[in-house]
């Protein structure tokens, strides 16, 4: 069974740094794009960036280029999503998927999704 | 920019028919395949439409999508509506640079 589960609820301060993880099980990790989405309080879901595991390749939304960074480790099967300095409008869930069919294809499945809390 | 709009909400009664737009803002809305997730409050989303018209293994059939060049819009209709199927649905597809698009989402009542 393809399964992707990320790592827990974060609750950090503004300013400080933070990864979050997507472990991938039940396929090859370099056969299939990741993508992760944000998902603010009460809103829509944000499409945020994809890395191609096989290569490192990465593609982000403008929206979120220079504020975060996409990475993977091939070694463990894990994606991440990370942050240098988070804002309090960073505040929301975030969930990575997996692009069974190539950079252009659906999303699936979908992790459970990490909530990440910025607050003082 | 490439953009999705899809109608804030929808409602109908159970066992009825409801088809809810995808239009996309600009190019044709044919260049990449669209996918349709539902996601149900307080749950990751899942798949219930991908590749303009796909369903995955264990969406009824109830649910089907198609494409309308003529107006550059998708839509996703469910039949037979029942009250599980209240829930947020998303359209999704890709612009020109390969970069993911969502639509805004649409809350289906089933009232």
């Amino acid at each position: 069974e393809v399964q992707l589960v990320q790592s827990g609820t974060e609750v950090k301060k503004p300013g400080e740094s933070l990864r979050i993880s997507c472990k991938a099980s039940g396929y090859t990790f370099t056969s299939y794009w990741i993508t992760w989405v944000r998902q603010m309080p009460g809103k829509g879901l944000e499409w945020m960036g994809k890395i191609d595991p096989s290569d490192s390749y990465t593609n982000y939304s403008p929206s979120f280029q220079g504020h975060v960074t996409i990475s993977t480790d091939k070694s463990i099967s894990t994606a991440y999503l990370q942050w240098s300095s988070l804002k309090a409008s960073d505040t929301a869930m975030y969930y990575c998927a997996s692009l069974p069919g190539g950079q252009t294809n659906w999303f699936d499945p979908w992790g459970q999704g990490t909530l990440v809390i910025v607050s003082s | 920019n490439f953009m999705l709009t899809q109608p804030h909400s929808v409602s109908e009664s159970p066992g009825k028919t409801v088809t809810i737009s995808c239009t996309g803002s600009s190019g044709s809305i044919a260049s990449h395949y669209v996918q349709w997730y539902q996601q149900r409050p307080g749950s990751a989303p899942t798949t219930v439409i991908y590749e303009d018209n796909q369903r995955p293994s264990g969406v009824p059939d109830r649910f089907s999508g198609s494409i309308d060049s003529s107006s550059n819009s998708a839509s996703l209709t469910i039949s037979g509506l029942k009250t599980e199927d209240e829930a947020d649905y998303y359209c999704q597809s890709y612009d020109s640079s390969y970069q993911g698009v969502f639509g805004g989402g649409t809350k289906l009542t089933v009232l």
